[in-house]
């Protein structure tokens, strides 16, 4: 069964400085790996995915994430907070290809600080 | 493009009281999904639809939860009766072919509140 792993519940910056969200998985199967944010009282949207080739994964807004198969992570990065990054963020691993099915992380609350 | 619609946005209800959820998703998406996401957790799957037909409900609780998907579009979430800890916020999710590169597009949810 796939899990994932969000170190940190609560992660602040000041505008301007690197963000960093930590997400760790695990899989028996090959991993194909998202992040999410969600804006208070709205649905979850797409940042980015991993599914095959490059391991460095670009994504909206500035964002970008590096596939680590031998740290079995998905770390969340943008070089530069803005105030309007700040929102909750969540890591997901699909259960393979053919199937659909998202596990999430429980989730990081990112505050950007003035 | 309009998005998934969901309503109510909010709901308010008392245990063992009866609620239902309504749920249409993008024109066109034949995959629709419903997830619960209880405070300070993530999304968890409920239920997965392919056009009006059941894929995955394995994590609803199937005692008290009920869903459908007439005609293989609009979809309802039924709980009945509620418990207390069935409050959370409900999502509902399409995409138009259940694969991985065919991202889930998700409406803004129903917050239950269960007294």
């Amino acid at each position: 069964a796939q899990s994932v792993t969000q170190l940190g519940s609560h992660v602040s910056v000041s505008e301007g400085a690197l963000v960093l969200l930590r997400c760790n998985y695990s899989s028996s199967v090959p991993p194909y790996l998202f992040w999410y944010v969600q804006y208070p009282n709205q649905g979850l949207q797409l940042l980015l995915k991993y599914t095959t080739g490059a391991t460095l994964v670009k994504g909206i807004n500035g964002f970008e994430a590096e596939f680590k198969k031998s740290e079995t992570s998905f770390h969340l990065t943008k070089p530069s907070a803005h105030m309007s990054d700040a929102a909750e963020y969540f890591c997901a691993v699909s259960d393979g290809p053919s199937g659909s099915r998202l596990t999430f992380g429980e989730g990081t609350q990112l505050t950007v600080n003035p | 493009e309009a998005g998934v619609a969901q309503s109510p946005r909010y709901k308010i209800i008392e245990k063992r009281q009866s609620v239902a959820f309504w749920c249409n998703p993008i024109s066109g998406h034949a995959t629709l999904y419903w997830y619960q996401q209880i405070l300070g957790q993530g999304p968890k799957l409920l239920i997965q639809f392919q056009n009006n037909g059941v894929v995955d409900d394995s994590q609803l609780p199937k005692d008290r939860f009920s869903a459908e998907r007439l005609k293989g579009v609009d979809s309802t979430l039924k709980i009945q009766p509620a418990k207390l800890e069935d409050s959370a916020v409900y999502l509902c999710a399409s995409s138009s072919v259940a694969h991985i590169y065919n991202e889930q597009f998700f409406g803004p949810g129903t917050r239950l509140t269960v007294l």
